[in-house]
């Protein structure tokens, strides 16, 4: 089975800042990763799929990057509404999935 | 509107039974393999189950293997999870998901609470 995990598990900081999410896989996952943001509460939203490809609508501050076993999450300039947790999932053992544990972005 | 509603939530025993419904709109519901997806109270996302378009092909986390059931009936585009033989740690918000490869849309999900 691919083990998937983030790190880190928490951040803080404040509008305006870069923040850097970063994914492993624990073998070769090529660009078969996706991630998603969720808000207390509520549902996960797909923000990326294919490590890189923006889903519509998602604000071109979201960028992803990596291939094989390492990934990145990039959010350029924080905004007040992008304070969510951040989970990556591997598809390329679909139809099985795996996610991340998640990295809980919060203001600094 | 592209949507998926669950429901079918409730408090049940431990070792006891619940069937949870996921209704499509919006969509032709036959195209899309489906996933149920489970979140534990403060924990992290799990992937639980597929289902391939006709309900031919069907996979799980290995956690519930035996226990929970995917189907689908295409006819009237709903999704099924049948839960057998709960344990506490079945708890969980419970959402549905389309899946062309990756889970582009999501209900907002339905509480299962397992507990005596």
């Amino acid at each position: 089975d691919i083990q998937m995990t983030q790190s880190p598990s928490s951040v803080s900081a404040s509008v305006g800042d870069r923040v850097t999410i970063t994914c492993r896989a624990s073998q070769d996952i090529s660009t078969w990763l996706a991630w998603y943001q969720q808000k207390p509460g509520k549902a996960p939203k797909l923000l990326i799929s294919a490590t890189s490809s923006l889903q519509s609508g998602v604000p071109s501050r979201f960028s992803g990057s990596g291939s094989g076993t390492d990934f990145t999450l990039t959010i350029s300039s924080l905004q007040p509404e992008d304070f969510a947790t951040y989970y990556c999932q591997q598809a390329n053992s679909f139809p099985q999935f795996t996610f991340g544990p998640g990295t809980k972005v919060d203001i600094k | 509107e592209v949507q998926l509603v669950e429901s079918g939530g409730g408090l049940v025993q431990p070792g006891g039974s619940l069937r949870l419904s996921c209704a499509a709109s919006g969509f032709t519901f036959s195209m899309y393999w489906m996933s149920w997806v489970r979140q534990a109270p403060g924990k992290g996302l799990e992937w639980v189950a597929n289902i391939k378009q006709d309900g031919s092909e069907k996979f799980y986390v290995d956690s519930v293997k035996g226990r929970l059931t995917i189907s689908r009936d295409n006819a009237k585009d709903l999704l099924y999870l049948q839960m057998n033989s709960l344990r506490a740690e079945d708890t969980a918000v419970y959402y549905c998901a389309r899946v062309p490869y990756y889970m582009d849309v999501w209900g907002k999900g339905t509480t299962v609470i397992v507990s005596s």
